[in-house]
């Protein structure tokens, strides 16, 4: 299996701008995270979903964000307007009911710099 | 609240040394343990995980993990560490709710 797939790896945006990650689980995986790591408050967890549907997203900052899964196998992450404070790199992973939802495998992640 | 304790920000270890990582969480029942790895600019790499059942858990890269229930504890271990296992080392605990909360992480550094 090629694991989860995210692009773009990096991310270069002036303030204002709106950024759109993007994710593609592991085939047959059935839930789907997102998460932002930043030197200050580690990995959080942004938002998650269940058969594309969204479950918590208790985790998301402010209406700046925006997550969606039109289908099993894609998901995005939309930051509108960004700005520095967003500089963080963006994590997707999966994982499936089978193995345990918590056993979550990550993407590479996305390095988003907010100049 | 829940939460994970990574008491090493930063442990060095020269090569062919034995390793130990500790984490402690802070939950009233047992939580699903992880142990997971990232390289420089990599993705977090999943090296072991503990459900239930035999507490001493075997991971990949010859890591292994043991669970203290006492102790609220699930410290990694290596018998002799490698160059390559130079790396950030993240603890994370689950409550069945699918989300995980991860530990500060620990960095390591390995001497030649």
């Amino acid at each position: 299996d090629a694991g989860v797939i995210q692009s773009p790896r990096h991310e270069v945006t002036e303030m204002g701008q709106e950024v759109t990650l993007r994710c593609k689980p592991i085939s047959g995986h059935d839930y789907l995270f997102w998460y932002r790591q930043t030197m200050m408050r580690g990995l959080e967890l942004l938002i998650y979903f269940n058969n594309n549907v969204p479950i918590d997203d208790s985790g998301m900052p402010e209406d700046r964000f925006s997550a969606k899964m039109p289908n099993a196998s894609f998901s995005t992450l939309k930051i509108q307007p960004s700005e520095p404070r967003d500089s963080a790199v963006y994590f997707c992973a999966s994982s499936n009911l089978a193995e345990g939802r918590e056993t979550q495998y990550f993407g590479p992640g996305t390095r988003l710099l907010v100049l | 609240a829940q939460s994970v304790t990574q008491p090493d920000i930063h442990i060095t270890v020269s090569e062919g040394a034995s390793l130990e990582l500790r984490c402690n969480y802070s939950y009233g029942a047992t939580p699903y343990l992880f142990w997971y790895v990232q390289s420089p600019g990599q993705g977090l790499q999943l090296l072991l995980k503990y459900f239930s059942g035999d507490t001493l858990v075997q991971g990949i890269k010859g890591f292994e993990a043991e669970f203290k229930r006492s102790q609220s504890s699930f410290n990694l271990r290596k018998p002799s560490v490698h160059w390559s296992d130079a790396a950030e080392y993240f603890c994370a605990v689950g409550f069945n709710t699918g989300k995980l909360i991860f530990g500060q992480g620990t960095t390591l550094q390995v001497k030649p």
